[in-house]
């Protein structure tokens, strides 16, 4: 079973609203990231956050982490056309290189 | 830096056939991931390299499917017979390993059909 489930599985919502896309995940994480990919392209890196941190911002975009609920949120403020994409969270645990992914959520931005 | 490149960007083969996918991983990355995407079952894990000596195969579906990384800057996965149900977007991806990030990159793709 996937270790990361996205939540929800697609949304829809109007350019310049705000886009809330969910994470949990079951085990220990050292960190968890988020990733977007476009139609057609690969995975690329948007955030990582620390297992000991709870709030992150890199500009549009806001990850918070609860460890103790084996969660995340990815918020992306005042979305644009340009955003439509899936997006994946992934976490890594201590001991090894590879991230487990989520299912992903299907962002769709209507102009 | 180029990225992560991998070839074909497509591949489209019968039933029974040898396919192999290359990835050259981004310059002085020690990590190497294979992962195959359908609509059904996500993003899947296949096999992972670190310092060019697979670490975990476990996500490799089948005796079928093979990976190598005879050095740092190339690997292979070859299916041999192929068959439809391997038709999936296969990804490869680089990180540093040792860093405490473990950020991956990804190539583009390839994309098979095995008709």
């Amino acid at each position: 079973s996937q270790q990361g489930e996205e939540d929800p599985q697609a949304l829809s919502i109007q350019e310049g609203e705000n886009a809330t896309m969910n994470c949990s995940y079951k085990t220990s994480i050292n960190n968890l990231q988020w990733y977007r990919q476009n139609s057609g392209r690969g995975l690329v890196h948007l955030i990582l956050i620390r297992s000991n941190e709870r709030e992150k911002h890199s500009g549009r975009l806001r990850v918070t982490l609860d460890t103790s609920k084996k969660s995340s949120s990815l918020l992306i403020t005042a979305s644009r056309a340009a955003d439509t994409a899936s997006y994946f969270c992934a976490t890594h645990a201590r001991g090894n290189e590879k991230l487990t992914f989520g299912t992903g959520t299907r962002l769709t931005i209507i102009p | 830096d180029a990225g992560v490149i991998q070839s074909p960007r497509h591949e489209v083969t019968e039933m029974g056939q040898e396919v192999t996918l290359r990835c050259k991983p981004i310059s002085g990355h020690n990590s190497l991931f294979w992962y195959r995407q359908t609509m059904m079952r996500g993003l899947e894990l296949l096999i992972y390299f670190n310092n060019n000596v697979p670490i975990d195969d476990s996500g490799m579906p089948e005796d079928r499917f093979s990976a190598k990384m005879p050095n740092a800057s190339f690997s292979t996965l070859k299916i041999q017979p192929s068959e439809p149900r391997d038709s999936a977007v296969y990804f490869c991806a680089s990180s540093l390993a040792g860093e405490s990030k473990n950020i991956q990159y990804f190539g583009a793709g390839t994309r098979l059909s095995v008709l």
